[in-house]
């Protein structure tokens, strides 16, 4: 059990680049989430996928964002036309879910800064 | 809409005493809730959780306590070392900690020597 990966640890792009973010989940695990946590609060719901499949997208995730884990293994979140505001912790977790109660593990995060 | 909230931003004990950190909830469909603890530059490493079904997990030096009816969590550290030092977040999510995760805002706990 290696731990959720992600990468890359940090990104500094400019206003209007698109960047895009991978998450490895602890393999085996069938649920992966993503949070964008920005300073002096707590992580916020992004989305998260059983499997390759997307179940749930919060409002937060405007049409500028787009995640996929195509093979149900890796995610990658991509963000479109970056703004300053987009500026914040990526987080990503997984956990796995045969049904009930389980742990979200957390991955290290993506540091973006938008210039 | 701040379903979940840590109303200290900060805490400081001193080593070896308790130290309790405090989370209150809004949303009455909350029914699995967790502790995570966060370094500077990590990512949250869970700690302890406690299903709504149950009013207190403990874990070593960690204990939960959940009060339903007041909609209040608290986490308990005795003793309290050093390491302890850090951001703490509380979560809670509906359906159990499968589905999405509401966090609270975060206490960072200094512990003193």
């Amino acid at each position: 059990d290696t731990g959720v990966s992600q990468d890359p640890r940090h990104k500094i792009t400019k206003r209007g680049q698109n960047v895009t973010f991978r998450c490895d989940p602890i393999s085996e695990h069938n649920r992966l989430y993503w949070y964008r946590q920005t300073l002096g609060q707590g992580p916020e719901f992004l989305t998260y996928f059983q499997n390759e499949a997307q179940l749930e997208k919060s409002r937060l995730l405007s049409d500028r964002f787009s995640a996929e884990r195509p093979k149900g293994s890796f995610s990658t979140l991509e963000i479109q036309r970056t703004e300053q505001g987009d500026s914040a912790m990526y987080l990503c977790a997984s956990s796995f879910v045969p049904r009930g109660t389980d742990t979200q593990y957390f991955g290290p995060g993506t540091r973006l800064t938008v210039l | 809409d701040q379903q979940v909230k840590q109303n200290s931003p900060s805490l400081s004990v001193q080593e070896g005493r308790i130290s309790i950190l405090n989370c209150d909830y809004t949303n009455s469909m909350f029914d699995y809730f967790l502790w995570y603890k966060k370094y500077p530059a990590e990512g949250p490493t869970f700690l302890i959780s406690i299903s709504s079904i149950k009013d207190k997990n403990e874990d070593g030096r960690f204990t939960v306590f959940l009060n339903k009816s007041a909609k209040h969590l608290s986490l308990h550290i005795v003793p309290s070392q050093p390491g302890d030092s850090a951001v703490y977040f509380c979560a809670a999510s509906v359906g159990g900690g499968a589905q999405k995760l509401v966090f609270g805002q975060g206490t960072r706990l200094t512990i003193n020597p």
